[in-house]
């Protein structure tokens, strides 16, 4: 049965600095992607990583895939308050469903 | 083109009452989804149908039903409400696996309130 951690659950951040949310899942996939969400809104996607190796970059974030260790990091550059958001991976299995990690509650202060 | 429609944005049930949330979606998708998002627990999945006329149980699918009515739209019935079904739920739809692995398109939510 697929499985998704994601950690840290809350991030506390100062603008300017660097940091990674780190998304592990269970079983074999050949899909990941990476959502944001703000404060009672719907998701909105960023990503989407579909081979061993595959790198996105949009901006101050940077999403990466590594599948022999059924890992996906997204990294965020010189933070920024309007980063402020809740982020979550989801990793597709076998069939069409779609597997959520728990999200990171990102919050950038001055 | 309105993407991904949830009705109703919010619903307070009182304990055994029932009720239809419905989802429809114009962008010609194949699959479409209902996930259930409660505080620290991210989005769980209840339910999925990979195309008309097939359904599939996801990671919670007990005290739901659903039905794939057409291929524009799927509703998440609740028979019998329970106060731990209180919760956002959001109706999400997309291609498919295989078929360029786009991105899941979201509705904005339904609130759920069961008293």
């Amino acid at each position: 049965e697929l499985k998704v951690e994601q950690n840290p659950l809350f991030l506390s951040m100062q603008e300017g600095k660097n940091y990674t949310i780190y998304c592990n899942y269970s079983t074999t996939s050949d899909r990941l992607y990476w959502y944001r969400q703000d404060p009672g809104k719907s998701l909105e996607s960023l990503f989407v990583l579909l081979s061993n190796g595959a790198v996105k970059q949009e901006g101050r974030l940077m999403a990466s895939l590594d599948t022999k260790a059924r890992l996906s990091t997204l990294h965020i550059t010189a933070a920024v308050h309007d980063l402020s958001a809740t982020y979550f991976c989801a990793v597709g299995g076998s069939t069409d469903k779609l597997i959520f990690g728990t999200g990171t509650r990102l919050q950038v202060f001055p | 083109n309105a993407g991904v429609t949830q009705t109703p944005k919010f619903q307070v049930l009182k304990t055994g009452q029932s009720m239809t949330l419905q989802c429809a979606q114009d962008m010609n998708h194949n699959s479409m989804y209902w996930y259930r998002q409660d505080p620290g627990m991210g989005l769980r999945l209840i339910y999925y149908s990979a195309s008309e006329g097939t359904t599939d149980k996801g990671e919670v699918p007990n005290g739901y039903n659903v039905s794939r009515l057409n291929k524009r739209e799927f509703s998440l019935r609740l028979e019998s409400a329970a106060p731990s079904q209180t919760s956002v739920y959001f109706c999400a739809s997309g291609f498919g696996r295989g078929i360029n692995n786009s991105p899941l398109h979201f509705g904005n939510g339904t609130r759920l309130t069961v008293t």
